[in-house]
C-alpha cells in the first residue's frame, strides 16, 4: 500500500521569503501523480500544483515549483515570494495510475504554513 | 463555472441518528469521491463515484453509503452514527477522463455527533 509522509507538522516563513515543504512517498509502482493541495481557513481544499511521475522536469506554477526525486520517492513544495495569502494547511497526495484506485488520492498529514509580516 | 457545492454546511446529530450529505460537482464532472477529514486520521478516502456506480470504495464500515444520480450529484449516508463520525465530510469531482488533472474540492461538511 502507498503512503504519503509530511515530517514538518508546522512551517512558518517570513512575508516574502522562500520556504520548502518537505513530503517524502512509498510506493511500488512506476506510474503515479503527486499533488500538492492547500486548504485555508475555509476548508476548501485548493490544488496547488500537480506532478506526472514519468516527467522529470519539475512542475512550476508562479511563485510555487516543486523538486521531485523520483528515486529518493521526495516531493518537495517551494513557495517563492511568500504572501499572507499563503498561510493554510498543505496537503502532499498521491494518486496511482492503478484502474483500481481511481478516484482515490491518499495525502500526507499535512503542514500548516504560517507567514508572518 | 460553478465549483463543487456541498451541502449542508454544518449539521449536528445525536449519535443512533443517520444522517444524508449532498454534493453536486462541476458540470461535465462525472467522477465524485468523498473523504473524512479528523485531527487524529487526517483525509481518509471513503468511496468514489462514476456514472451512478460505485468504482471504489475505503475502508469504513457498511454504516457508510453512498449513491449517484443521473445527474452525477452524489449524497452519502451515515446510519446509526457514532461519537468518532464527527468529522469534515469533504467531496472532490474530476473529469474522468483528465483524472490526473487533479480534483477539485468542495467546502465540506462539518459533521458534529453529540
Amino acid at each position: 500500500a502507498q503512503t504519503v509522509t509530511q515530517s514538518q507538522p508546522e512551517m512558518s516563513v517570513q512575508e516574502a521569503e522562500t520556504v520548502t515543504l518537505s513530503c517524502t512517498y512509498d510506493t511500488s509502482e512506476s506510474d503515479y501523480y503527486l499533488f500538492w493541495y492547500k486548504q485555508p481557513p475555509s476548508r476548501q481544499m485548493i490544488l496547488v500544483i500537480r506532478q506526472e511521475a514519468y516527467k522529470q522536469q519539475n512542475a512550476t506554477e508562479n511563485r510555487f515549483s516543486v523538486n521531485f526525486q523520483k528515486a529518493a520517492k521526495s516531493f518537495s513544495l517551494k513557495i517563492s515570494d511568500s504572501q499572507l495569502g499563503d498561510a493554510a494547511m498543505y496537503f502532499c497526495a498521491y494518486r496511482s495510475e492503478s484502474p483500481s484506485n481511481t478516484g482515490k488520492l491518499i495525502f500526507g498529514q499535512g503542514t500548516t504554513l504560517q507567514v508572518k509580516p | 463555472k460553478a465549483g463543487v457545492t456541498q451541502t449542508p454546511r454544518y449539521l449536528i446529530k445525536t449519535r443512533g441518528q443517520q444522517v444524508t450529505l449532498s454534493c453536486s460537482p462541476i458540470s461535465g464532472h462525472r467522477s465524485v469521491s468523498w473523504y473524512q477529514q479528523t485531527p487524529g486520521q487526517g483525509l481518509q478516502f471513503l468511496f468514489e463515484y462514476f456514472s451512478e456506480t460505485q468504482r471504489n470504495k475505503g475502508n469504513f464500515p457498511g454504516r457508510f453509503s453512498g449513491r449517484q444520480f443521473s445527474n452525477s450529484r452524489s449524497e452519502m449516508n451515515v446510519s446509526t452514527l457514532e461519537l468518532g463520525d464527527s468529522a469534515l465530510y469533504l467531496c472532490a469531482s474530476s473529469h474522468d477522463t483528465y483524472e490526473h488533472y487533479g480534483y477539485t474540492f468542495g467546502s465540506g461538511t462539518r459533521l458534529t455527533v453529540v
